[in-house]
Protein backbone atom coordinates (compact mmCIF):
# COMPACT_ATOMS: atom_id res chain seq x y z
CA UNK A 1 0.00 0.00 0.00
CA UNK A 2 0.97 3.82 -0.49
CA UNK A 3 2.33 5.06 2.04
CA UNK A 4 1.67 8.89 3.95
CA UNK A 5 2.70 11.25 2.08
CA UNK A 6 3.62 14.84 2.62
CA UNK A 7 4.97 18.12 0.86
CA UNK A 8 6.77 19.84 0.86
CA UNK A 9 9.83 18.39 2.05
CA UNK A 10 11.62 21.43 3.06
CA UNK A 11 10.38 25.09 3.55
CA UNK A 12 12.55 28.26 4.43
CA UNK A 13 10.42 31.01 5.19
CA UNK A 14 11.05 34.44 7.00
CA UNK A 15 9.13 35.37 10.12
CA UNK A 16 5.96 36.46 10.11
CA UNK A 17 4.75 34.78 6.94
CA UNK A 18 2.60 31.90 6.30
CA UNK A 19 3.28 28.32 5.27
CA UNK A 20 1.21 25.52 4.59
CA UNK A 21 1.75 22.28 4.94
CA UNK A 22 -0.06 19.21 3.00
CA UNK A 23 -0.88 15.16 3.93
CA UNK A 24 -2.43 12.27 1.95
CA UNK A 25 -2.74 9.62 4.47
CA UNK A 26 -2.97 6.21 3.60
CA UNK A 27 -6.40 4.74 2.21
CA UNK A 28 -8.84 3.85 4.47
CA UNK A 29 -7.40 5.43 7.34
CA UNK A 30 -10.32 7.34 9.32
CA UNK A 31 -7.63 8.96 12.16
CA UNK A 32 -5.03 11.38 10.84
CA UNK A 33 -2.14 13.41 13.50
CA UNK A 34 -0.29 15.84 13.07
CA UNK A 35 2.88 16.11 15.23
CA UNK A 36 5.22 18.50 15.79
CA UNK A 37 9.24 17.54 16.04
CA UNK A 38 11.34 19.91 17.51
CA UNK A 39 15.26 19.21 17.35
CA UNK A 40 16.40 16.37 20.09
CA UNK A 41 12.68 15.81 21.07
CA UNK A 42 9.89 13.39 20.37
CA UNK A 43 7.01 13.78 18.33
CA UNK A 44 4.45 16.37 20.21
CA UNK A 45 0.84 16.04 18.93
CA UNK A 46 -0.55 19.30 17.69
CA UNK A 47 -4.03 18.08 16.30
CA UNK A 48 -5.83 14.89 15.13
CA UNK A 49 -8.87 13.96 13.28
CA UNK A 50 -11.47 11.30 12.81
CA UNK A 51 -12.74 11.58 9.76
CA UNK A 52 -13.32 15.18 8.94
CA UNK A 53 -13.97 15.96 12.64
CA UNK A 54 -11.33 17.16 15.18
CA UNK A 55 -11.04 15.53 18.06
CA UNK A 56 -7.94 16.80 20.29
CA UNK A 57 -6.83 20.08 19.18
CA UNK A 58 -6.19 20.91 22.81
CA UNK A 59 -2.38 21.35 22.16
CA UNK A 60 -2.71 23.30 18.83
CA UNK A 61 -1.26 26.99 19.08
CA UNK A 62 -4.89 28.19 17.84
CA UNK A 63 -3.56 31.88 17.36
CA UNK A 64 -1.52 31.26 14.63
CA UNK A 65 -1.71 27.49 13.39
CA UNK A 66 -4.76 26.08 11.71
CA UNK A 67 -5.42 23.19 10.07
CA UNK A 68 -8.39 21.16 8.15
CA UNK A 69 -9.70 17.44 6.59
CA UNK A 70 -11.76 18.30 4.06
CA UNK A 71 -13.61 15.31 3.05
CA UNK A 72 -12.15 13.23 5.69
CA UNK A 73 -9.12 12.56 3.18
CA UNK A 74 -5.99 15.18 2.80
CA UNK A 75 -5.01 17.53 5.45
CA UNK A 76 -3.44 21.12 5.77
CA UNK A 77 -1.69 22.97 8.71
CA UNK A 78 -1.07 26.25 8.19
CA UNK A 79 0.75 28.47 10.16
CA UNK A 80 0.29 32.29 10.28
CA UNK A 81 2.53 34.17 11.35
CA UNK A 82 5.28 32.29 11.67
CA UNK A 83 7.50 32.61 14.97
CA UNK A 84 11.49 31.01 15.10
CA UNK A 85 9.95 28.83 17.32
CA UNK A 86 8.03 27.27 14.66
CA UNK A 87 11.12 25.90 13.68
CA UNK A 88 10.62 22.08 13.40
CA UNK A 89 9.66 18.82 11.47
CA UNK A 90 5.79 18.60 11.32
CA UNK A 91 4.91 15.35 10.82
CA UNK A 92 1.64 13.54 9.48
CA UNK A 93 0.81 10.23 10.69
CA UNK A 94 -2.68 8.22 9.83
CA UNK A 95 -3.53 5.08 11.36
CA UNK A 96 -6.79 2.08 10.93
CA UNK A 97 -8.15 1.65 14.46
CA UNK A 98 -5.85 3.30 16.75
CA UNK A 99 -8.34 2.19 19.92
CA UNK A 100 -7.19 -1.36 19.07
CA UNK A 101 -3.58 -0.26 19.22
CA UNK A 102 -2.64 -0.65 15.42
CA UNK A 103 -0.14 1.27 15.02
CA UNK A 104 0.33 4.85 13.45
CA UNK A 105 2.27 4.86 9.83
CA UNK A 106 4.41 8.08 9.35
CA UNK A 107 5.19 10.73 6.26
CA UNK A 108 8.42 11.78 6.37
CA UNK A 109 7.65 15.21 7.85
CA UNK A 110 8.42 18.91 6.51
CA UNK A 111 11.40 20.30 7.17
CA UNK A 112 10.36 23.79 7.95
CA UNK A 113 13.40 26.50 9.29
CA UNK A 114 12.03 30.68 10.22
CA UNK A 115 14.71 32.72 9.61
CA UNK B 1 -1.42 12.90 32.67
CA UNK B 2 0.69 9.86 31.00
CA UNK B 3 4.50 10.09 30.29
CA UNK B 4 7.04 8.22 28.60
CA UNK B 5 11.18 8.37 29.75
CA UNK B 6 13.89 7.33 27.94
CA UNK B 7 17.09 7.55 30.11
CA UNK B 8 19.86 7.55 27.82
CA UNK B 9 20.54 9.71 25.23
CA UNK B 10 22.67 7.79 22.96
CA UNK B 11 23.84 4.51 22.96
CA UNK B 12 26.64 2.72 20.55
CA UNK B 13 27.33 -0.85 20.01
CA UNK B 14 29.82 -2.76 17.81
CA UNK B 15 28.04 -4.54 14.72
CA UNK B 16 26.73 -7.88 15.47
CA UNK B 17 26.39 -7.41 19.09
CA UNK B 18 23.21 -6.88 21.11
CA UNK B 19 22.12 -3.59 22.67
CA UNK B 20 19.28 -2.66 24.94
CA UNK B 21 16.86 0.19 24.79
CA UNK B 22 15.63 1.66 28.77
CA UNK B 23 12.08 3.28 28.53
CA UNK B 24 9.72 3.58 31.80
CA UNK B 25 6.36 5.74 31.68
CA UNK B 26 3.53 6.09 33.81
CA UNK B 27 0.07 5.75 33.46
CA UNK B 28 -2.69 4.58 35.91
CA UNK B 29 -4.51 3.29 32.72
CA UNK B 30 -4.63 -0.60 32.63
CA UNK B 31 -5.54 -1.13 28.86
CA UNK B 32 -2.37 0.68 27.19
CA UNK B 33 -0.33 -0.35 24.06
CA UNK B 34 3.53 0.35 23.79
CA UNK B 35 5.41 0.58 21.04
CA UNK B 36 9.27 1.35 19.70
CA UNK B 37 9.63 3.83 16.70
CA UNK B 38 12.67 4.11 14.39
CA UNK B 39 13.55 7.75 12.89
CA UNK B 40 16.75 7.58 10.41
CA UNK B 41 17.81 10.65 9.26
CA UNK B 42 15.53 10.54 6.53
CA UNK B 43 12.57 11.55 9.17
CA UNK B 44 10.56 8.68 8.70
CA UNK B 45 8.97 7.21 11.92
CA UNK B 46 8.99 3.10 11.06
CA UNK B 47 7.24 1.16 13.94
CA UNK B 48 9.46 -1.66 14.91
CA UNK B 49 7.60 -3.22 18.04
CA UNK B 50 4.36 -3.08 19.67
CA UNK B 51 3.21 -4.52 22.85
CA UNK B 52 -0.21 -4.85 24.17
CA UNK B 53 -0.37 -4.21 27.88
CA UNK B 54 -2.52 -7.22 28.81
CA UNK B 55 -0.65 -9.65 27.23
CA UNK B 56 2.36 -11.24 29.07
CA UNK B 57 4.37 -12.81 27.06
CA UNK B 58 6.83 -10.08 25.31
CA UNK B 59 6.31 -9.20 21.85
CA UNK B 60 9.08 -10.14 18.86
CA UNK B 61 9.94 -9.49 15.59
CA UNK B 62 13.33 -10.73 13.85
CA UNK B 63 16.28 -9.34 15.91
CA UNK B 64 14.26 -7.26 18.17
CA UNK B 65 12.67 -7.72 21.34
CA UNK B 66 11.04 -6.41 24.41
CA UNK B 67 10.95 -7.10 28.14
CA UNK B 68 7.94 -5.74 28.88
CA UNK B 69 7.69 -5.81 33.23
CA UNK B 70 3.86 -4.28 33.50
CA UNK B 71 4.68 -3.76 37.76
CA UNK B 72 7.58 -1.54 36.94
CA UNK B 73 6.13 0.37 34.07
CA UNK B 74 8.98 -0.48 31.71
CA UNK B 75 9.18 -1.56 28.25
CA UNK B 76 12.87 -2.00 27.32
CA UNK B 77 14.23 -2.55 23.54
CA UNK B 78 16.41 -5.15 22.92
CA UNK B 79 18.41 -5.63 19.16
CA UNK B 80 20.43 -8.50 18.51
CA UNK B 81 22.98 -8.88 15.79
CA UNK B 82 23.04 -5.26 15.35
CA UNK B 83 23.40 -3.99 11.88
CA UNK B 84 24.72 -0.52 10.37
CA UNK B 85 21.48 0.09 9.14
CA UNK B 86 20.10 -0.22 12.62
CA UNK B 87 21.65 3.31 13.19
CA UNK B 88 19.01 5.79 13.83
CA UNK B 89 17.24 7.72 17.02
CA UNK B 90 14.44 5.59 18.72
CA UNK B 91 11.66 6.34 20.59
CA UNK B 92 9.48 4.64 22.66
CA UNK B 93 5.75 5.76 22.92
CA UNK B 94 2.51 5.03 24.86
CA UNK B 95 -1.32 5.00 23.96
CA UNK B 96 -3.93 4.66 26.22
CA UNK B 97 -6.79 1.85 24.81
CA UNK B 98 -9.60 4.40 24.77
CA UNK B 99 -11.01 5.84 21.12
CA UNK B 100 -9.57 9.13 22.04
CA UNK B 101 -5.84 9.58 23.03
CA UNK B 102 -2.89 9.86 20.89
CA UNK B 103 0.59 8.58 20.87
CA UNK B 104 2.79 9.93 23.55
CA UNK B 105 6.63 10.04 22.91
CA UNK B 106 9.38 10.18 25.02
CA UNK B 107 12.85 12.20 23.89
CA UNK B 108 14.42 9.45 22.19
CA UNK B 109 17.67 7.73 22.37
CA UNK B 110 20.24 8.03 19.78
CA UNK B 111 21.85 4.35 18.73
CA UNK B 112 25.14 4.11 16.33
CA UNK B 113 26.20 1.10 15.46
CA UNK B 114 29.80 0.96 14.54
CA UNK B 115 31.82 -0.95 12.13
Amino acid sequence: EAGVAQSPRYKIIEKRQSVAFWCNPISGHATLYWYQQILGQGPKLLIQFQNNGVVDDSQLPKDRFSAERLKGVDSTLKIQPAKLEDSAVYLCASSLEPRLGYGYTFGSGTRLTVV
Amino acid sequence: AQTVTQSQPEMSVQEAETVTLSCTYDTSENNYYLFWYKQPPSRQMILVIRQEAYKQQNATENRFSVNFQKAAKSFSLKISDSQLGDTAMYFCAFRHGGSQGNLIFGKGTKLSVKP
